[in-house]
């Protein structure tokens, strides 16, 4: 039972345009989100976060959006450059504890 | 001025011998994480310490082991490592601020190759 989700494996963008990558969360008890970014061979790299306090946090060309009632987050990256192609994973988690619940990742390629 | 570091990135060892992973922080987090990654999966998380706490997450296999013995340093033994054990493990830590969640910190990885 997947309790978050990434449904587009990959995405291919234009280099200057608008990256927008997408995620998906089934449980309600998750209160902060976050994205990393992940090279091959490398560990991922956190790059934004959001609390479920607010509907949005900006970050220079990185902003990510919360939805609540749908459950639903997105990662914004405004202009994208070929140095963005990674894999992004989004993340939640909530408690003490935090850990984190990944979601399984997509693949950013963007093309000079 | 690496922050998490884990030792060593690559790690070939044969099938049933034992092996041992590690990470170190210079970060004084207090907590400390272990992931596993297969090929194009999510990150699993395997077991954390808050502390001097362990917890283990209820599907995490006995074969896998951890030991904290300090701030700095925590450990992943795997006894006997079958060929699904190959994976990419990931080393983080956190510090939670006034009960509110912040972000984990990962090292760069050991790439586990069981022949």
């Amino acid at each position: 039972d997947q309790q978050v989700k990434q449904n587009s494996p990959s995405l291919s963008v234009q280099e200057g345009r608008i990256s927008i990558l997408n995620c998906d969360y089934t449980n309600s008890m998750f209160d902060y989100f976050l994205w990393y970014k992940k090279y091959p061979a490398e560990g991922p790299t956190f790059l934004i976060s959001i609390s479920s306090i607010k509907d949005k946090n900006e970050d220079g060309r990185f902003t990510v959006f919360l939805n609540k009632s749908a459950k639903h987050l997105s990662l914004h990256i405004v202009p994208s450059q070929p140095g963005d192609s990674a894999v992004y994973f989004c993340a939640a988690s909530y408690g003490a504890g935090n850990m984190l619940t990944f979601g399984g990742g997509t693949r950013l390629m963007v093309k000079p | 001025d690496a922050m998490v570091i884990q030792n060593p990135r690559y790690q070939v060892t044969q099938f049933g011998k034992p092996v041992t992973l590690s990470c170190s922080q210079t970060l004084n987090h207090n907590v400390m994480y272990w992931y596993q990654q297969k090929s194009s999966q999510a990150p699993k998380l395997l077991f954390h310490y808050y502390d001097k706490d362990f917890n283990n997450e209820a599907d995490t296999p006995d074969n896998f082991q951890s030991r904290r013995p300090n701030t700095s340093f925590c450990f992943l033994d795997i006894r006997s490592p079958g060929l699904g054990d190959a994976a990419m493990y990931l080393c983080a830590t956190s510090r939670p601020r006034g009960g509110r969640n912040t972000e984990a910190f990962f090292g760069q990885g050991t790439r586990l190759t069981v022949v």
